[in-house]
């Protein structure tokens, strides 16, 4: 079946940090890849997604690349800020097969000023 | 603001109560969900309605109904909850089929408190 592997969090960087964390599926066919955020108190939302291989979703500051030769999809940002602290959850939805989602555990993201 | 609306934002009750959970979606999607967040664990989908039909994760106890009258509304009901079922419900809402590409629409969720 279906399945995404995020890295362990938390992440702790300090404000101004450049941000990677690693996202790998496994999967049939060609699954679209989407980044969620929960800020806290809050639902989750969607960063961002890539729909085929080699796009590359952006939103925020924050980007990531479909590389299906590496079934990765790692988030990363140049420069974080403390307002980014949220945990984020790598995702994977199979057009032409199940309609629901496969999410990730997530990663928290804590940054310090 | 995300299209998907959850009420009650908090919800306390005691193990005897009866309670519901509801969602409503303005998207014109075709399929909602229901989710469970718990600390320390993964996301867990408990429910999902595409098309009036019910997908459901076997391992979701019977104290726990959904309802889902039509495509912009879900409910979640509530009865005889163990101290356990504490946790954040999410809501959410998707185009289930066609050229979309899959991404949900989340509610900002019921923060449930059981005593």
């Amino acid at each position: 079946g279906d399945s995404v592997t995020q890295m362990e969090g938390p992440v702790t960087l300090s404000e101004e940090a450049f941000l990677t964390i690693n996202c790998t599926y496994t999967a049939t066919g060609y699954p679209s890849l989407f980044w969620y955020v929960q800020y806290p108190g809050e639902g989750l939302q969607l960063l961002l997604k890539a729909t085929k291989a080699d796009d590359k979703g952006s939103n925020k500051g924050f980007e990531a690349t479909y590389r299906k030769e590496t079934t990765s999809f790692h988030l990363e940002k140049g420069s974080v800020q403390v307002s980014d602290s949220a945990v984020y959850f790598c995702a994977l939805s199979r057009r032409g097969g199940s309609y629901i989602p496969t999410f990730g555990r997530g990663t928290s993201l804590i940054v310090h000023p | 603001e995300t299209g998907v609306t959850q009420t009650p934002r908090h919800l306390v009750m005691g193990m005897t109560n009866k309670k519901s959970l509801k969602c409503e979606q303005h998207l014109g999607h075709n399929a909602m969900y229901w989710y469970k967040q718990s600390a320390k664990k993964p996301l867990e989908l408990m429910f999902v309605y595409s098309l009036e039909e019910r997908v459901e994760n076997n391992s979701v106890p019977s104290r726990f109904s959904p309802e889902c009258p039509n495509s912009s509304h879900l409910f979640l009901h509530l009865h005889t909850l163990q101290p356990e079922d504490s946790a954040l419900y999410l809501c959410a809402s998707s185009q289930a089929q066609g050229a979309h590409t899959g991404e949900l629409f989340f509610g900002e969720g019921s923060r449930l408190t059981v005593l």
